[in-house]
């Protein structure tokens, strides 16, 4: 099955940009995706990419997919005080449930 | 968007009573359900798979008979906490699944504690 390795912390100030790397074990997840929980809540789905994606931009989110080094990141431009959260890289092999990793604490510093 | 209401959002409970936590799809059909427990700054840990109209399968080291689960429509999935002790206590949440293979939509958990 699918296992995803990320670091568990990350510090930036505000107004920078945030990356947060994941890299995960199993190539055949059709969809990758970026979650975000904020203190006490839910999940919630911040972007998507597909398997055959290099690059997906939304707004502040950019995603990089590097399917080679089985590798993935999440660009926050411009942070806020509002992005501090922890995110999540899941995965999944076609119909399995979403696996998580455990997470990356973001601080963003005012 | 897809929308999955989780509720009760809290609950506080005695030891050896029940609890029901009820995970619904709003404005689409779930034919799969997931059941996931997180302890306090741990990741989320899959309890069960529910599919509309069978049983759940659960993970590895999950009590069926202590988390019941049961996904009676496509819109309404229910985890039932039995005899719930101290160590019950945690952060459950749901998650829905439509059609579409990206429709990964998470309820807003319950946190749940016994004493």
């Amino acid at each position: 099955g699918e296992d995803v390795e990320q670091s568990l912390f990350l510090s930036v100030r505000e107004g920078d940009s945030s990356v947060i790397n994941c890299t995960y074990t199993d190539s055949s997840s059709t969809y990758l995706y970026w979650y975000k929980q904020e203190p006490g809540a839910g999940l919630q789905l911040l972007t998507y990419i597909f398997s055959n994606m290099d690059m997906k931009q939304d707004q502040r989110l950019t995603v990089l997919l590097n399917k080679k080094d089985k590798h993935l990141s999440l660009r926050i431009a411009d942070t806020q005080t509002g992005d501090s959260a922890i995110y999540f890289c899941p995965g999944n092999s076609g119909n399995t449930p979403l696996v998580f990793g455990k997470g990356t604490r973001l601080s963003v510093i005012a | 968007g897809a929308v999955v209401s989780q509720h009760p959002s809290r609950v506080i409970c005695k030891s050896g009573t029940s609890v029901k936590i009820e995970c619904r799809s709003l404005d689409f059909q779930a034919t799969t359900m997931f059941w996931y427990r997180q302890f306090p700054k741990q990741s989320l840990m899959l309890m069960a798979t529910s599919n509309e109209g069978s049983k759940a399968t659960y993970e590895q080291g999950v009590e069926k008979d202590k988390f019941l689960i049961n996904h009676a429509s496509l819109t309404l999935s229910t985890l039932t906490v039995t005899s719930a002790h101290p160590e019950d206590s945690s952060f459950y949440i749901c998650s829905a699944r439509g059609q579409e293979n990206y429709g990964y939509t998470f309820g807003s958990g319950t946190r749940l504690t016994v004493v």
